[in-house]
């Protein structure tokens, strides 16, 4: 059964400053890693996919990077803003039967200090 | 193009009512996939409809039930309700076409969610 961890649960930065975000997981035969973002009490935006053949996925500020072989996947984010302030979710898809499930972390709470 | 939809944003019901989710999903997308989101639990998944069939269920009991119509709008229902049934409900969906297919390159779009409070 995969399982999916995130560290840390939360995190507090300044604004302006470069941070990482962990993401691990105990089955590496993945399809790709997904990177969602969550504002307090609404959906997931998908931010970020990267399949399991790629090592990294970038848009705008943010980069994702992969490691399947030790179970690992980074959020980088460069110059944090206030506007960053979300939780973010790290996810891989399973598929049995036929079917599509996505197997999620807990999410860390990021605050950008202004 | 209009995204995931769902109905309604809030509930609050009482301990054994049951109640309805509803979720339009994205014009053409044929899967629609609900999530459970709890504070406690996080996200967990609850089952996944194609094409009117359920392709998948989570580990939840069986007052959870679903089903897709052929417009692929999919409702959930929640019979007797408890306490622990207060949470945020997610009902993503996704492209058409065999998940084997799709999967390397495909994500699932989610909905704002239902949040339910059970008193």
């Amino acid at each position: 059964k995969q399982e999916v961890t995130q560290i840390p649960a939360a995190l507090s930065v300044p604004e302006g400053e470069n941070l990482v975000l962990n993401c691990s997981f105990t089955d590496s035969a993945i399809y790709n890693l997904q990177w969602f973002r969550q504002d307090p009490g609404k959906g997931l935006t998908s931010l970020l996919l990267i399949q399991s053949s790629q090592r990294e996925q970038t848009s705008g500020r943010l980069n994702a990077s992969l490691d399947k072989s030790s179970g690992r996947s980074t959020l980088y984010i460069a110059a944090s803003q206030p506007g960053d302030s979300a939780t973010y979710l790290c996810a891989v898809p399973y598929s049995g039967a036929g079917s599509y499930q996505l197997t999620f972390g807990k999410g860390t709470k990021l605050s950008v200090i202004p | 193009k209009a995204g995931v939809t769902q109905t309604p944003r809030y509930l609050i019901k009482t301990r054994g009512q049951q109640v309805t989710l509803s979720c339009s999903p994205i014009s053409g997308h044929r899967s629609v996939s609900w999530y459970q989101q709890t504070p406690g639990q996080g996200l967990q998944f609850l089952f996944e409809y194609f094409s009117e069939t359920q392709r998948n269920k989570g580990n939840f009991p069986g007052r959870f039930s679903g089903r897709q119509f052929s417009n692929s709008r999919s409702e959930m229902n929640v019979s007797t309700l408890e306490l622990g049934d207060s949470a945020l409900y997610l009902c993503a969906s996704s492209r058409p076409g065999l998940a084997e297919l799709t999967l390397k390159t495909d994500t699932q779009y989610f909905g704002p969610g239902t949040r339910l409070t059970v008193l």
